[in-house]
Order: structure tokens, then C-alpha cells, then sequence
């Protein structure tokens, strides 16, 4: 069964640093996508960046860039230059290479940015 | 952009009362989700429909019904609200061509049940 784990329930970051959030991965497929979403205390889950297994290079979006590395299965989110806006809880989601586009989600970690 | 509408982003209810939680899309996506959320749990999957009057059975489907009678929209339905269905509740949609399409989220409906 495919499985999603966030190791970090919450984290502290200084303004301006770069900080990493873990996500690990379990699958059985050779093709599958790897997500992660902000949600901010307002409760809207924001798509911020995606990852598929054959892709050779890390995705990148602007300060959100993911560290894919295949063989250890992990998938982690490194934002660059913290912002108080970007204090939220973070999920990491992977979907299998089925039709359906179902999501598979962690459990969730919550950083705060501090000035 | 696309837009996911949920009806309410508060509903208080009683137990054993019938509970409406409705999802709106806009941008013809095939493939509609609801998910239920609860601190250290994540996101779970209640159900799934992947066209007009077709739906699948998420991972935490007991409990719940849904109706998806027109393409743009995703009902949930709780029979017989109960408890511990207090939760936030999730609506997304998601085109289903093209590979590992990302899902589109409404803003949540926190659901108390008293």
C-alpha cells in the first residue's frame, strides 16, 4: 500500500533562512507523482509544486524547489529565504499512475516563521 | 484559474440530523474529491467520482453518501450526523487527462456537531 510520512509535526525558522521539510514515500509503482501543498490558518490547501518519478531533474518554483532523491524515496520541500507569510501547515502527497488521480497525503507539518 | 466553491465554511449541526455539504467547480473537470481532515490524521479520502454519476469509495467512506448528478457538482451527504464526524471537510477537483494532474481545493468546511 502506498504511504506518505512527515516526520516533523511543526518547525521554527529565522526570516530570510532556507528551511527543509521531510517527506518520505512507500509504492509499489514505478509511476507516480509526488506533491506538496500549503495550507495557511485559513484552511484553503494551495497546489505549490510537483515532481514525477521520470523526471530526471529536481522540480523548481520560484522559492520552492523539491529534492527528489529516488532510491532513499524521499521527496523533500526546501524553501528558500523565508517569509512570515509562509507560516502554514505543509502536506506532502504522492498519486499513483492510475486514472483516477487519487492523493495520498502525510500527515502534515506546521512551520512558523520567525522575524 | 480554477475555482472550487464549497457552500459553507461553517456548519453547526445536531446529531442525527441529514447533512448537505455542497462542492461547485468551474472548470469542467472530470474528476471530483472529498476528504476529511483532523489534527495528526493528514488528509483522508471519503470519496471519489470520476464522472457524472459515478463514484468510488475513498478510504473513510462509512457513514457518508454523495451525489454527483450534474458534472460541476459534488455533494456529500452525512444520513446521520453524528459526533465524530466534527471535522474540516475538503472538496477538490482534478482534470483526469494528462498524467498526474494536481488537485484543486475549495477553502473547507468546518463542520461542528453538537
Amino acid at each position: 500500500a502506498q504511504k506518505i510520512t512527515q516526520t516533523q509535526p511543526g518547525m521554527f525558522v529565522q526570516e530570510k533562512e532556507a528551511v527543509t521539510l521531510d517527506c518520505t514515500y512507500d509504492t509499489s509503482d514505478q509511476s507516480y507523482g509526488l506533491f506538496w501543498y500549503k495550507q495557511p490558518s485559513s484552511g484553503e490547501m494551495i497546489f505549490l509544486i510537483y515532481q514525477g518519478s521520470y523526471d530526471e531533474q529536481n522540480a523548481t518554483e520560484g522559492r520552492y524547489s523539491l529534492n527528489f532523491q529516488k532510491a532513499r524515496k524521499s521527496a523533500n520541500l526546501v524553501i528558500s529565504a523565508s517569509q512570515l507569510g509562509d507560516s502554514a501547515m505543509y502536506f506532502c502527497a504522492m498519486m499513483d499512475g492510475g486514472a483516477t488521480n487519487k492523493l495520498i497525503f502525510g500527515t502534515g507539518t506546521l512551520l512558523a516563521v520567525q522575524p | 484559474d480554477v475555482k472550487v466553491t464549497q457552500s459553507s465554511r461553517y456548519l453547526v449541526k445536531r446529531t442525527g440530523e441529514k447533512v448537505f455539504l455542497e462542492c461547485v467547480q468551474d472548470m469542467d473537470h472530470e474528476n471530483m474529491f472529498w476528504y476529511r481532515q483532523d489534527p495528526g490524521l493528514g488528509l483522508r479520502l471519503i470519496y471519489f467520482s470520476y464522472d457524472v454519476k459515478m463514484k468510488e469509495k475513498g478510504d473513510i467512506p462509512e457513514g457518508y453518501s454523495v451525489s454527483r448528478e450534474k458534472k460541476e457538482r459534488f455533494s456529500l451527504i452525512l444520513e446521520s450526523a453524528s459526533t465524530n464526524q466534527t471535522s474540516m471537510y475538503l472538496c477538490a477537483s482534478s482534470p483526469r487527462t494528462g498524467r498526474h494532474q494536481p488537485q484543486h481545493f475549495g477553502d473547507g468546511t468546518r463542520l461542528s456537531i453538537l
